[in-house]
């Protein structure tokens, strides 16, 4: 069965400082990966998925992951945050065969001036 | 357009009582979810369905009984609440069932609180 996992339950950064976010995943089979982000209150935005190709992918907010199939990691990068990244970020795996996701559980980027 | 709604935002209800929440996607989507996201943020799939079809039932209580009249909705019933049913409730639908047919588009979530 498919795992993901999310090593930091918070990642406090200033503005405009680059921010790395890990995920690792566990699976016997091929998988998809995606990352998530869920604003107070709110559900979840696909920020970025990676299927198939290349394994560098990018959001259209700046933020970026990278498949890396030897580490089995999916982390997400962004060069320079803003406050309105403040929110929380899941990575998730899709069950072989099948669209249902599982869900790493999140990390909270706090964004201060 | 909302294109996942979820109704009610809020449900305040105590232990024992029975309560439904409601689902609907108007994205033509094939594939519908119920995720439950406890305290910590831990979002785990409870249900999915694929027109109308029960496709996954994860190992969740038999409290718990999804209905999907047709493939724009899908609701979950929960009888005798517990105080650990507490959490929110997401919904969610994707084009068809398939591994690439992300993204998932989820609703803003049902919080319900057992007392």
């Amino acid at each position: 069965a498919q795992s993901v996992t999310q090593l930091d339950s918070q990642v406090p950064v200033f503005e405009e400082a680059p921010v790395e976010l890990r995920c690792n995943y566990s699976s016997s089979v091929s998988v998809y990966l995606f990352w998530y982000v869920q604003y107070p209150n709110q559900g979840l935005q696909l920020l970025l998925k990676y299927l198939s190709g290349s394994t560098l992918v990018e959001s259209i907010n700046g933020f970026e992951a990278e498949f890396n199939k030897s580490q089995t990691s999916f982390h997400l990068r962004k060069p320079s945050v803003h406050i309105s990244d403040t929110a929380e970020y899941f990575c998730a795996v899709s069950r072989s065969g099948y669209s249902t996701l599982t869900f790493g559980k999140g990390t909270m980027l706090l964004v201060s001036p | 357009d909302t294109a996942v709604s979820q109704t009610p935002k809020y449900l305040v209800t105590q232990m024992g009582n029975d309560k439904s929440i409601k689902c609907e996607q108007n994205l033509g989507h094939d594939t519908m979810y119920w995720y439950k996201q406890d305290s910590k943020k831990f979002l785990k799939i409870m249900f999915s369905y694929n027109n109308k079809e029960l496709i996954i039932n994860e190992t969740v209580p038999n409290r718990f009984s999804p209905k999907s009249p047709d493939k724009a909705h899908l609701n979950l019933h929960i009888n005798s609440l517990e105080l650990g049913d507490s959490a929110v409730y997401f919904c969610a639908s994707s084009q068809d069932a398939g591994p690439r047919s992300s993204p998932l588009h989820f609703g803003n979530g049902t919080r319900l609180t057992v007392t």
